[in-house]
C-alpha cells in the first residue's frame, strides 16, 4: 500500500510555456499532498502544501502565481509551472501523507522538467 | 528557527556498520524520519521515531532523544547497494504536519 504515483516523470519544454504535473495516491484517500523541488546534489526544498478542497499553503519565497496548485480530489493534485524559464529545470516531486501509519509520506518517483 | 544538520559524505566498507549522526532544532517537533534516496530517485521511506529510544527494521536501524535534538541511523552489514543518500527530517505540527528536510549524507560503500 500507499504507492504514489507521478506523471510526467520526464518534460522537456520551451522557455514561456506550461507544463502541469499530477500527482496521484493510488491505494489511498490523501487529505494532503506535499510538492517539492531539487536541485543537483541538493535536498528537498517543500514549495507548497496541497489540501483537498482548499487554496494551497505556499513555503516562503515561492510564487503562488506561478505554480499553480489544484487539489482536485482526495487522490488527486497538481502542479502547473507556467510561463517556464530555464532556472524551473529541476526534479520536482510529490508525497502524500498516510495518516494510518503515524501519518508518514510516501513521495512520488519525481518528475524531471528541463525547459530550453 | 528550524535547522537540521548532517554530514554531507560517508564512506564505509561492505559488511561493515554505519552510523549518521543528525541533529534537528525546529519550533513544534512531532517525529522523526530517514528517508533513503539513490541518485535521480525519488526518496524511499526508511525509518520513523516520535517517542525515545531505538526503531529496529532489519539491517536499519533508528534512533531517537528528543531531550537532546537528536537522531541516527544505523546501516548493519553494509551492502554495494546501500550507496545512496539518506535524509534526515523532522516532522513540524505547524503546518500541516509538514517535513523540514536535512541537506542529506552521501554515503559511499567500498568493497
Amino acid at each position: 500500500g500507499a504507492v504514489v504515483s507521478q506523471h510526467p516523470s520526464w518534460v522537456i519544454c520551451k522557455s514561456g510555456t506550461s507544463v502541469k504535473i499530477e500527482c496521484r495516491s493510488l491505494d489511498f484517500q490523501a487529505t494532503t499532498m506535499f510538492w517539492y523541488r531539487q536541485f543537483p546534489k541538493q535536498s528537498l526544498m517543500l514549495m507548497a502544501t496541497s489540501n483537498e478542497g482548499s487554496k494551497a499553503t505556499y513555503e516562503q519565497g515561492v510564487e503562488k502565481d506561478k505554480f499553480l496548485i489544484n487539489h482536485a480530489s482526495l487522490t488527486l493534485s497538481t502542479l502547473t509551472v507556467t510561463s517556464a524559464h530555464p532556472e524551473d529545470s529541476s526534479f520536482y516531486i510529490c508525497s502524500a501523507r498516510v495518516r494510518r501509519t503515524g501519518e508518514t509520506q510516501y513521495f512520488g518517483p519525481g518528475t524531471r522538467l528541463l525547459v530550453l | 528557527g528550524q535547522n537540521i544538520d548532517q554530514p554531507t559524505e560517508m564512506t564505509a566498507t561492505e559488511g561493515a556498520i554505519v552510523q549518521i549522526n543528525c541533529t534537528y532544532q525546529t519550533s513544534g517537533f512531532n517525529g522523526l524520519f530517514w528517508y533513503q534516496q539513490h541518485a535521480g530517485e525519488a526518496p524511499t521511506f526508511l525509518s520513523y521515531n516520535v517517542l525515545d529510544g531505538l526503531e529496529e527494521k532489519g539491517r536499519f536501524s533508528s534512533f531517537l532523544s528528543r531531550s537532546k535534538g537528536y537522531s541516527y541511523l544505523l546501516l548493519k552489514e553494509l551492502q554495494m547497494k546501500d550507496s545512496a543518500s539518506y535524509l534526515c527530517a523532522a516532522r513540524d505540527v505547524g503546518g500541516y504536519n509538514k517535513l523540514i528536510f536535512g541537506a542529506g549524507t552521501r554515503l559511499a560503500v567500498h568493497p
